[in-house]
């Protein structure tokens, strides 16, 4: 497996315009995750899917976010209108859902809003 | 509330020092533990985890952890650190239930010197 994958690598955008992340999880995995990493805030949970549901979105910072998951193998993280304070590094993560199991990280998408 | 707290945040040692670094969490029910490390300009890798049984776990380059239930720490060590240990650590716990949910610390930076 190619393991999770994320696009782009890197974004860089102007300040209100709209950002997309993507993410492809493993195969067979069936709780996703997305994680923002900053030097301020370490690795914060933003949202995660449990087989394509939301099961918890409280880390979303607020109404600006928003992330989706249409089906098994795909997963969104849309940021309208983007500040210069998401600039960041977001990370997806995915596991096979249970509890006593590993999450794999993707390589993550630097995003700088300028 | 669930959390995770990591009280070193940075550390430096000289190569064939012994490391321990900290990790806590708030939770009182069943909980499975992971330690990851981030290298620089990567991603996310499982360092080891515990889910049961034996509370000493081993993981890859020499790592162990060990999970102390009455104390709610699970903290990694290694007897002899290299120069390529430079990176950064992170605890993290599931605190599984109906929820799955992974939450990180706030990440040790270790720089270890030649």
């Amino acid at each position: 497996d190619a393991g999770v994958i994320q696009s782009p690598r890197h974004e860089v955008t102007e300040m209100g315009q709209e950002v997309t992340l993507r993410c492809k999880p493993i195969s067979g995995h069936n709780s996703l995750f997305w994680y923002r990493q900053t030097m301020m805030r370490g690795l914060e949970l933003l949202i995660y899917f449990n087989n394509n549901v939301p099961i918890d979105d409280s880390g979303m910072p607020e109404d600006r976010f928003s992330a989706k998951m249409p089906n098994a193998s795909f997963s969104t993280l849309k940021i309208q209108p983007s500040e210069p304070r998401d600039s960041a590094v977001y990370f997806c993560a995915s596991s096979q859902g249970l509890p006593n199991t590993e999450a794999f990280f993707g390589q993550g998408t630097r995003l700088t809003v300028v | 509330a669930q959390s995770v707290s990591q009280h070193n945040h940075h550390v430096i040692l000289s190569e064939a020092a012994s490391l321990e670094l900290g990790c806590n969490y708030s939770y009182g029910g069943t909980v499975n533990l992971f330690w990851y490390v981030q290298y620089p300009g990567q991603h996310l890798q499982l360092l080891l985890k515990y889910f049961s049984g034996d509370p000493l776990v081993k993981g890859i380059k020499g790592f162990e952890a060990e999970f102390i239930k009455s104390k709610f720490s699970f903290n990694l060590r290694k007897p002899s650190v290299q120069w390529s240990d430079t990176a950064e650590y992170f605890c993290a716990v599931n605190f599984g239930g109906a929820t799955n949910k992974l939450i990180f610390g706030t990440g040790t930076l270790l720089a270890v010197q030649p």
